[in-house]
């Protein structure tokens, strides 16, 4: 089955900065690639995705890439803000199923 | 995101209890999933389905079952073969595959239950 990485775990910026995190899979049949922002006990709430077809999607000040011969993909997020901070997710997904990297608390501070 | 529930918001389980977890969709979706999330890590895969009367285990299937015997309905038990059931469980239901539609393939997920041994 699919496997995802993500990188970093942890990963704390200065209002204003950029922030990138990297996620891997391993199912080359996979075909889309969604983030998922999820706060404090709350559900994972879809930020941006990407399909197989495109190899970059920007929306304002997130944007994700995807390189489909190195399997992996990105998102970056431009002028961050406290509000910014929240556990943020990569998945990749073939035709049958949805697989999740462990995660990435991003930390904004003001 | 409307359209997808979870009962109870939270639960709790005594020794040797099956509990029950239930998950209803009105978004006329054919794929469920069910995802545990433990404190300070990432969603694994229990069990999917893709189909009515059809499921398939994902990572971390022992202990769990279900059923599909409605479109709407994927109901999660944690059975007491489940040592460590303490966790937060996330339903979700999508399109069934992830195809040319750009609606295909999105995850919509319930607002979850967290489940808690007595």
């Amino acid at each position: 089955g699919e496997n995802v990485e993500q990188h970093p775990s942890t990963l704390s910026v200065q209002e204003g900065d950029s922030a990138v995190i990297k996620c891997t899979y391993s199912d080359s049949a996979s075909n889309y690639f969604p983030w998922y922002k999820q706060e404090l006990g709350k559900r994972p709430q879809l930020i941006i995705d990407i399909r197989s077809n495109v190899g970059e999607k920007k929306d304002q000040r997130i944007a994700v890439t995807l390189n489909k011969t190195a399997k992996h993909f990105s998102l970056h997020i431009t002028e961050t803000q406290p509000e910014d901070s929240a556990v943020y997710f990569c998945a990749a997904r073939n035709n049958n199923d949805m697989r999740f990297g462990a995660g990435t608390r991003l930390t904004v501070k003001p | 995101d409307g359209g997808i529930t979870q009962s109870p918001k939270y639960l709790f389980r005594k020794e040797g209890q099956n509990v029950t977890l239930s998950c209803e969709q009105n978004l006329n979706h054919d794929a469920m999933y069910w995802y545990r999330q433990d404190p300070g890590q990432g969603l694994r895969l229990i069990y999917y389905s893709q189909i009515v009367n059809d499921f398939q285990k994902g990572d971390i299937a022992e202990g769990y079952s279900v059923s599909r015997e409605k479109k709407e309905s994927f109901p999660l038990t944690v059975t007491s073969a489940q040592k460590n059931p303490t966790a937060f469980y996330l339903c979700a239901s999508s399109m069934r595959r992830a195809g040319r539609n750009e609606r295909s393939g999105k995850l919509f997920f319930g607002s979850g239950t967290q489940l808690s041994v007595l």
